[in-house]
C-alpha cells in the first residue's frame, strides 16, 4: 500500500523545538521531491517546504526560513522537519506530501497529518 | 496572502453544476500546471485534478479542470451532497520558488 505516515507532533511552548517525521512506504520515495504542507485551525492549506530527491535543493516559505529545516533519509524512506523557535502562528496540522508515478506536478500522496500546538 | 484567488464559497442544488475559479497571473498560472485538491473536514487533502485537466483513477468524470490564460476552473456536474467539501487549486510558482495553494472554496449543496 502506498502511504506516508507523519509523527512527532505535540504541544510545545513558544520558542521551543519539535522534529516531525514522515515514513514512506509502497513507492519509490527516493525519486521524488517531497514536501511539508500545513493547515492552521480553520484556515487554508499552506506550503511549508520542499526538498529535492538528493537533498541538493531546498525551498521554504518565507515565514519559516531560518527556523525550520527540511531533510530526508532515502535509505530510511523518511522525511523530516526540524522546527525551532516555534511561534503560536506555527500551530497547525502538518502534512507530508509527495508526487507519484502518475504526475510530478502535484501532490498525489498525503499522510493523515500530525498536529503541532504552540502554546504556553 | 495567496497569489491564487478563489471564491470563498459556491452553492447549488443537488444535480446542478458548479464552477470554482482560481485566478492568478501570467507569472504563475500562465506558465505552469494547475492541480485541484478536495478536502473534507478533519481529513487530508486529496488530489482531484492534475496537469490542468487530468483526473486520477477513481475520480468521477463529474469533476473536470480547465485553464485559460491566467485562470483555472474546476467544474463539478451532477452535484451530490457528498461533494460538500473545501477545494483548493495549487501550482508551483517558479518566480517565487514556492508551491502556492489557492485561498480555498467551500462547496455547499443546498
Amino acid at each position: 500500500e502506498v502511504q506516508v505516515v507523519e509523527s512527532g507532533g505535540g504541544l510545545v511552548q513558544p520558542g521551543g523545538s519539535l522534529r516531525l517525521s514522515c515514513a514512506a512506504s509502497g513507492f519509490t520515495f527516493s525519486i521524488y521531491w517531497v514536501t511539508w504542507v500545513r493547515q492552521a485551525p480553520g484556515k487554508g492549506l499552506e506550503w511549508v517546504a520542499s526538498i529535492k530527491q538528493d537533498g541538493s535543493e531546498i525551498f521554504y516559505v518565507d515565514s519559516v526560513k531560518g527556523r525550520f529545516t527540511i531533510s530526508r533519509d532515502n535509505a530510511k524512506n523518511s522525511l523530516y522537519l526540524q522546527m525551532n523557535s516555534l511561534r503560536a502562528e506555527d500551530t497547525a496540522v502538518y502534512y507530508c506530501a509527495s508526487p507519484s508515478h502518475m504526475t510530478l506536478h502535484a501532490f498525489d500522496i498525503w499522510g493523515q497529518g500530525t498536529l503541532v500546538t504552540v502554546s504556553s | 496572502q495567496s497569489v491564487l484567488t478563489q471564491p470563498p464559497s459556491v452553492s447549488a442544488a443537488p444535480g446542478q453544476r458548479v464552477t470554482i475559479s482560481c485566478s492568478g497571473s501570467s507569472s504563475n498560472i500562465g506558465n505552469t500546471y494547475v492541480s485541484w485538491y478536495q478536502q473534507f473536514p478533519g481529513t487530508a487533502p486529496k488530489l482531484l485534478i492534475y496537469e490542468n485537466n487530468k483526473r486520477p483513477s477513481g475520480i468521477p468524470d463529474r469533476f473536470s479542470g480547465s485553464k485559460s490564460g491566467t485562470s483555472a476552473t474546476l467544474g463539478i456536474t451532477g452535484l451530490q451532497t457528498g461533494d460538500e467539501a473545501d477545494y483548493y487549486c495549487g501550482i508551483w510558482d517558479t518566480r517565487l520558488s514556492a508551491y502556492v495553494f489557492g485561498t480555498g472554496t467551500k462547496v455547499i449543496v443546498l
